[in-house]
């Protein structure tokens, strides 16, 4: 069993909907959990983090932790095309010294 | 501010050649990392650095050395290089491993394209 898990997708929604990814983690002293986001051919790039349970919004993304469940999500509301990726779930444990990331959700938004 | 820079951007080895993948990064992080991602496995660790003068093994290490020259410069040596280890190579930085937030996210470089023949 891996360590991060996250379904591998292709995740299809339409423009304006909210676009829900989720990742599970076997570790129960992680500590800190991470979103990024992958366009094609780039490099991850980071768009949330969060380390309380409970949800976390910056503008379209909230972010959910629940720990007693060992599942994070990640919603983007309005989905646009722009944000079709690859959305990249890492978990820190507080013991380790890596994130570890899951295999990744591609996200695709059409219009 | 460059952020982490990566050299070079692409490369053909053949089979058995040696390559060395440079990487710097001036936001004064701690630690740093050399990852390959490769088409349904997802990022893996390779090696990391968790401050100046450490290296540590990570989950694929075999074929591969590393050397943390000074606070800002790490990098990944193939010594002969390997089809299997045609990837895309990630070199990433952070700040200090034991805080939380995004400060001790992941910075990541543009990576390295390798193709080994």
């Amino acid at each position: 069993q891996k360590e991060v898990e996250q379904n591998s997708g292709p995740l299809s929604v339409p423009e304006g909907a909210i676009a829900s990814l989720n990742c599970t983690y076997s570790d129960r002293g992680s500590q800190s959990f991470f979103w990024y986001r992958q366009y094609s051919g780039k490099s991850p790039e980071l768009i949330m983090f969060i380390y309380s349970n409970g949800d976390k919004e910056d503008g379209r993304f909230t972010a959910q932790l629940n720990k007693a469940s060992q599942y994070v999500s990640l919603l983007i509301r309005d989905s646009q095309p722009s944000d079709s990726a690859t959305y990249l779930c890492a978990v820190k444990s507080n013991a380790g010294n890596m994130l570890t990331f899951g295999g990744g959700t591609r996200l695709m938004v059409k219009p | 501010n460059a952020g982490v820079t990566q050299t070079p951007k692409f490369q053909v080895l053949k089979t058995g050649q040696s390559m060395t993948l440079q990487c710097a990064q001036d936001m004064n992080h701690n630690s740093m990392y050399w990852y390959r991602q490769d088409p349904g496995m997802g990022l893996r660790l390779i090696y990391y650095s968790a401050s100046e003068g450490t290296t540590d093994k990570g989950e694929v290490p075999n074929g591969y050395n590393v050397s943390r020259l000074n606070k800002r410069e790490f990098s990944l040596r193939l010594e002969s290089a390997a089809p299997s280890q045609t990837s895309v190579y990630f070199c990433a930085s952070s700040y200090s491993i034991r805080g939380r937030g995004a400060n001790y996210g992941y910075t990541f470089g543009s990576g390295t394209r390798l193709t080994v023949v």
